[in-house]
């Protein structure tokens, strides 16, 4: 089976500059997750997809950052304008898991590790 | 709200000796529980979860975690250390938010040495 795939796996960018990233979940899966996790930190959810709807975006810093997730299967994440703040791994992550379902775990991508200069 | 507390950032242990991971949590509601691994330069890779089923939990590698409610508490343990386990290890909690949908909430990671 294969995993969940993101792109770019690196990439540094200007502050002030736009990014974005790429992210393909594992076929069939409905809840897609994107994480920011800051050097030294434990990941942070920044938004969680049900298929091709948001669920939570609470944390998400809405003045620069969008996602979406192209009719429930791929999903991008953009930073528009990016801050020194931003550098971080960005992790996406998805799961089968359907409304409340406690019980399933995510599987993750190995990251675009972004450093804004 | 859900939280997870990893009581320890840093834990350094020699090869051969028990492993210890201590992890707190609160949840509103019965949870869901998870310890994830994550070695350098790689992505977060699933060790054990714990799903209201059996209070210790087996994972891969030899680990295994205890749920036990009445200290709101997941320590992840292993008898013996092996210098592949030299990794950063993540508690998440997950339980039903008041949107209705289920998230996942982070430990801020015990960073796990193993010396020789």
């Amino acid at each position: 089976e294969a995993g969940v795939a993101q792109s770019p796996r690196y990439k540094i960018i200007e502050k002030r500059q736009s990014v974005a990233f790429w992210c393909n979940p594992i076929s069939g899966h409905a809840t897609l997750y994107w994480y920011q996790q800051i050097l030294g930190q434990g990941p942070k959810l920044l938004i969680q997809f049900q298929n091709n709807g948001v669920v939570d975006d609470s944390q998400l810093p809405k003045d620069r950052f969008s996602a979406e997730r192209l009719k429930g299967v791929d999903s991008t994440l953009k930073i528009q304008p990016a801050k020194l703040e931003d550098s971080a791994v960005y992790l996406c992550a998805s799961s089968p898991r359907q409304g409340g379902a406690l019980n399933t775990e995510a599987f993750f991508g190995q990251g675009t590790r972004l450093t804004v200069v | 709200a859900q939280s997870v507390t990893q009581l320890d950032s840093h834990v350094s242990v020699s090869e051969g000796t028990p492993v210890l991971l201590r992890c707190n949590y609160s949840s509103s509601y019965s949870p869901s529980l998870f310890w994830y691994v994550q070695h350098p330069n790689k992505g977060l890779q699933l060790l054990l979860k714990y799903t209201s089923a059996a209070t210790l939990v087996k994972g891969i590698n030899g680990f295994e975690a205890e749920f036990k409610k009445s200290e709101t508490s997941f320590h992840l343990t292993k008898p013996s250390a092996h210098m592949s386990d030299a990794a950063e290890y993540f508690c998440v909690v997950s339980d039903e938010g008041d949107s209705g949908y289920s998230t996942l909430t982070f430990g801020k990671g015990t960073m796990l040495l193993v010396s020789p």
